[in-house]
């Protein structure tokens, strides 16, 4: 399993920024692709998933709103989009694909977005 | 502040026993799978046990995991160097409806 994500963004404040996730072969569509994101020197803080199958989301209640999870299944690439940017959301973004629906499993090589003005 | 919640630091000598903390509540680990992840400096996270207490495919049974409660524990037995990075829990939570992580340990081996 080969998650390749797009590059670095540098962005200014109150723009939105969208990171791209492309998953190898077939397993992209029937397990949950996660994303999650890492502020510098900080932990862990999952941010949503959806399902390519079936289109089915959930987001975590702190990124209600400003976040939007999208994917497609031809191309077997999954979006973030998180709008309204302040420097509180510079981190590594992180998608995952679920391990056998039990859970974030596989990870891809995380992308690098910078909010500064 | 994270929901579940580990010690930040932990250590250990080479050939030790070294175990980390994992503490939730009754809409999170008692209820649901745990897995845990390592990661290195300036690397992606990598799963390491996932549903409580499965090993993936090339992690060492140096490596376990366990639950009891609302809480779990990710033991390395046979400490080695190459062991130091940081460790994260996870779960579902059903109250928040999403996956939460604990705020992560930084093991080091002396």
């Amino acid at each position: 399993v080969q998650l390749m994500q797009s590059g670095a963004e540098v962005k200014k404040p109150g723009a939105s920024v969208k990171v791209s996730c492309k998953a190898s072969g077939d397993t992209f569509t029937h397990q949950y692709i996660h994303w999650v994101r890492q502020a510098p020197g900080q932990g862990l803080d999952w941010v949503g998933m959806i399902k390519p199958s079936v289109g089915k989301k959930k987001y975590a209640q702190k990124f209600q709103g400003r976040v939007t999870l999208t994917s497609d299944t031809s191309t077997s690439t999954g979006y973030m989009e998180l709008t309204s940017l302040t420097s509180e959301d510079t981190a590594v973004y992180y998608c995952i694909r679920d391990y056998d629906n039990k859970g974030p499993g596989y990870w891809g090589q995380g992308t690098l977005v910078t909010v500064s003005s | 502040q994270s929901v579940l919640a580990q010690p930040p630091s932990a250590s250990g000598t080479p050939g030790q026993r070294v175990t980390i903390s994992c503490s939730g509540s009754s809409s999170n680990i008692a209820i649901n799978i745990v897995n845990w992840y390592q990661q290195f400096p300036g690397m992606a996270p990598k799963l390491l046990i996932y549903y409580n207490n499965q090993r993936p495919s090339g992690v060492p049974d140096r490596f376990s995991g366990s639950k009891s409660g609302t809480s779990a524990s990710l033991a390395i037995s046979g400490l080695q160097s190459e062991d130091e990075a940081d460790y994260y829990c996870a779960a579902w939570d059903d109250s928040l409806d999403g996956w939460v992580f604990g705020g992560g340990t930084k093991l080091t081996v002396l």
